[in-house]
């Protein structure tokens, strides 16, 4: 199977711009979550999302917002860029067969945003 | 306080030897507890994941979990330099909500 895909990889923008990031499950794959990683904070969870919904949210201001598709697919879009968004933007996706529960997290390779 | 709590280190053990790698969690609600590891510059690989109080065995690592003392831990036996890497620790509650703690640094030197 293939693994967690995210695009892009990597992203230059100023500030006050605004980005959007796209992840690809797991195939078969129904949660994704997404969390950024910064070498003062470590890993932050930003979202996580199951069937189309938003289950959970962490600390961020609402300039950071997500959605997920029907086929699982998820998107994380960040407006308004100040440059301490600046960050490795993970996405990780797990099984969860059952509608609550807990799952094993896969992380896809991150991406890499960069705020000038 | 931290939801996930580990020493940062940096953890230096000589080559052949035992790292020890530790983590506690303050929320009682967690059920699921997961190590992974990430190589600088790359994303997190799970390394192993335990549910249950007690000790979970997987080829050169050795996971424990108790969760009266809600305290998690990470065994590497025969430490190689591959092993160096930052360990992240990570407590899961339902739904999916898993948070991370910021990571042990460990070096292994040849």
């Amino acid at each position: 199977k293939a693994g967690v895909t995210q695009t892009p990889r990597y992203l230059i923008k100023t500030r006050g711009q605004q980005v959007t990031l796209s992840c690809s499950p797991i195939s078969g794959h129904r949660s994704v979550s997404w969390y950024q990683q910064t070498p003062g904070q470590g890993l932050q969870f930003l979202f996580e999302y199951f069937s189309e919904t938003q289950r959970n949210k962490g600390n961020f201001p609402g300039r950071f917002s997500g959605r997920q598709f029907s086929n699982s697919r998820s998107e994380m879009n960040v407006s308004t860029l100040e440059l301490g968004d600046s960050a490795l933007y993970l996405c990780a996706s797990s099984l969860l067969a059952g509608q609550g529960g807990t799952d094993t997290q896969y992380f896809g390779p991150g991406t890499r945003l960069t705020v000038l | 306080q931290k939801e996930v709590e580990q020493n940062s280190g940096p953890l230096s053990v000589p080559e052949g030897a035992i790292a020890s790698l530790n983590c506690t969690y303050s929320d009682r609600v967690s059920q699921s507890f997961f190590w992974y590891r990430q190589y600088s510059g790359k994303s997190p690989e799970l390394i192993m994941s335990i549910y249950s109080n007690g000790d979970k065995e997987d080829g050169r690592f050795t996971a424990q979990l108790n969760k009266a003392s809600q305290y998690v831990s990470l065994l590497i036996r025969d430490s190689q330099p591959s092993d160096s890497a930052t360990y992240l620790c990570a407590a899961q509650r339902s739904n999916n909500d898993m948070r991370f703690g910021a990571g042990t640094r460990l070096t292994v030197k040849p």
